[in-house]
């Protein structure tokens, strides 16, 4: 089956700095990755996603890239506020109504 | 928030006994899923629905078990054989007929099992 591996676990940054985070897949067969945010004591929300036909996507501070080939992808989060603080998952998986495997998250805290 | 419901948010049980986890959503999806969520493990499949009447274990189905009799409702019930049932456990939604492929998460129940 599909294993996702994500790192950092833990990511400090100060205010305005900005925040790469990367994952690794292994099923080539993956075509969907998002990225879910989970503050704490709340539910995980998607932030941002990506298929595999897509090399590159940007959403205002946020950014995703892929990287087929080397099955890989990673979150940009550009001009890092405080209210970015929070419990980042990447998951990877085949497509619609398929299950999503997670990345064991990266705990990301913006300083002031 | 809406859209889909857990309940209860908290729940003490004490161990040897089963309990069941409520899941509703009116959202019309298809597809609904099981997930349990444990410190620095990130979020593990347990069970998920893409139709009514069936189900399919995910990745940590032993000791749990799944109930797919409604389209807005999937229970997940923990059973005694599960050895270490203290977790966060969330149940989510998506809809297989649209080209987004999100899935919606509920608030989540966390379980204590003592």
């Amino acid at each position: 089956g599909e294993n996702v591996e994500q790192h950092p676990s833990t990511l400090s940054v100060q205010e305005g700095d900005s925040a790469v985070i990367k994952c690794t897949y292994s099923d080539s067969a993956s075509n969907y990755f998002p990225w879910y945010k989970q503050e704490l004591g709340k539910r995980p929300q998607l932030i941002i996603d990506i298929r595999s036909n897509v090399g590159e996507k940007k959403d205002q501070r946020i950014a995703v890239t892929l990287n087929k080939t080397a099955k890989h992808f990673s979150l940009h989060i550009t001009e890092t506020q405080p209210e970015d603080s929070a419990v980042y998952f990447c998951a990877a998986s085949t497509g619609t109504a398929s299950k999503l495997t997670f990345g064991t998250g990266t705990r990301l805290q913006v300083t002031l | 928030d809406g859209g889909i419901t857990q309940s209860p948010k908290y729940l003490f049980r004490k161990e040897g006994q089963n309990v069941t986890l409520s899941c509703e959503q009116n959202l019309n999806h298809d597809a609904m899923y099981w997930y349990r969520q444990d410190p620095g493990q990130g979020l593990r499949l347990i069970y998920y629905s893409q139709i009514v009447n069936d189900f399919q274990k995910g990745d940590i189905a032993e000791g749990y078990s799944v109930s797919r009799e409604k389209k807005e409702s999937f229970p997940l019930t923990v059973t005694s054989a599960q050895k270490n049932p203290t977790a966060f456990y969330l149940c989510a939604s998506s809809d297989s007929h649209r080209a987004s492929y999100e899935q919606y998460f509920g608030p989540g129940t966390r379980l204590t099992v003592t």
